[in-house]
C-alpha cells in the first residue's frame, strides 16, 4: 500500500522567513496530494491541495509543488507568522483514503 | 451545518473496559473515516465506510478494536477489552466521495485507558 514519508519532523524559522516541508510517497498510482494543519489541541484543516495534473499550486503566502517523477511534493510557506505555528501533514491517495506523513511541528518565534 | 460530530470529547477508562467512541459524519457525505493519532505513529488510517459499507479494514490494530455503520448518519468505534497502548486521540472524518476529495475531520475523541 501507500507510503507517506515527510521530513522534517519539526521545523524552528523566525518570523517573515520561509519554511519548506517536504514528502515522498511511494504509489505512483497516486493523484491527489493535500496538506493540512493542525494547531494544538484542534482537528487537521486542509489548507491546500494539488492533483497529479499540475506542478505548482498557490495561495497567497502558501504553495504546494509536485514531482510525480520523483514522487515528491512539498509545502512552501512565505513570510512566516506567528500563527503559522502549527503541525503539519502531508497526505497522498492509498487506494481509495487518504495516508498521512507523521507530521511536521513547525514554530515560528517572532 | 455543524460539521462531524464526534462524542465523548474524552475518555478515560480503566484497562479491560470497553470503549465506545461515536461520530455523526456531515449530511450527504457518502464516505467516513476513523483515524487514530499517536505522537509516535501520526495519523494512521484504522477503517473506511462508502455508503454504510466497510471498504478496507486493514488497519484495524486487532480483534479488540470493531466499527459499524448502521446508517448514513451515524458511526461507532468500539474498543473491547482497552489496553493502556489504545491511548490516543481518535478522529472520525467524513468526504462527499471516497478519493479525492477533501476530508472534514471532527474534534477527535481524547482516550486515556489507565
Amino acid at each position: 500500500g501507500e507510503n507517506v514519508e515527510q521530513h522534517p519532523s519539526t521545523l524552528s524559522v523566525q518570523e517573515g522567513d520561509s519554511a519548506v516541508i517536504k514528502c515522498t510517497y511511494s504509489d505512483s498510482a497516486s493523484n491527489y496530494f493535500p496538506w493540512y494543519k493542525q494547531e494544538l489541541g484542534k482537528r487537521p484543516q486542509l489548507i491546500i491541495d494539488i492533483r497529479s495534473n499540475v506542478g505548482e499550486k498557490k495561495d497567497q503566502r502558501i504553495a504546494v509543488t509536485l514531482n510525480k517523477t520523483a514522487k515528491h511534493f512539498s509545502l512552501h510557506i512565505t513570510e512566516t507568522q506567528p500563527e503559522d505555528s502549527a503541525v503539519y501533514f502531508c497526505a497522498a491517495i492509498g487506494g481509495t483514503a487518504l495516508i498521512f506523513g507523521k507530521g511536521t511541528t513547525l514554530s515560528v518565534s517572532s | 451545518d455543524a460539521g462531524v460530530i464526534q462524542s465523548p470529547r474524552h475518555e478515560v477508562t480503566e484497562m479491560g473496559q470497553e470503549v465506545t467512541l461515536r461520530c455523526k459524519p456531515i449530511s450527504g457525505h457518502n464516505s467516513l473515516f476513523w483515524y487514530r493519532q499517536t505522537m509516535m505513529r501520526g495519523l494512521e488510517l484504522l477503517i473506511y465506510f462508502n455508503n454504510n459499507v466497510p471498504i478496507d479494514d486493514s488497519g484495524m490494530p486487532e480483534d479488540r478494536f470493531s466499527a459499524k455503520m448502521p446508517n448514513a448518519s451515524f458511526s461507532t468505534l468500539k474498543i473491547q477489552p482497552s489496553e493502556p497502548r489504545d491511548s490516543a486521540v481518535y478522529f472520525c472524518a467524513s468526504s462527499f466521495s471516497m478519493a479525492n476529495e477533501k476530508l472534514f475531520f471532527g474534534s477527535g475523541t481524547q482516550l486515556s485507558v489507565l
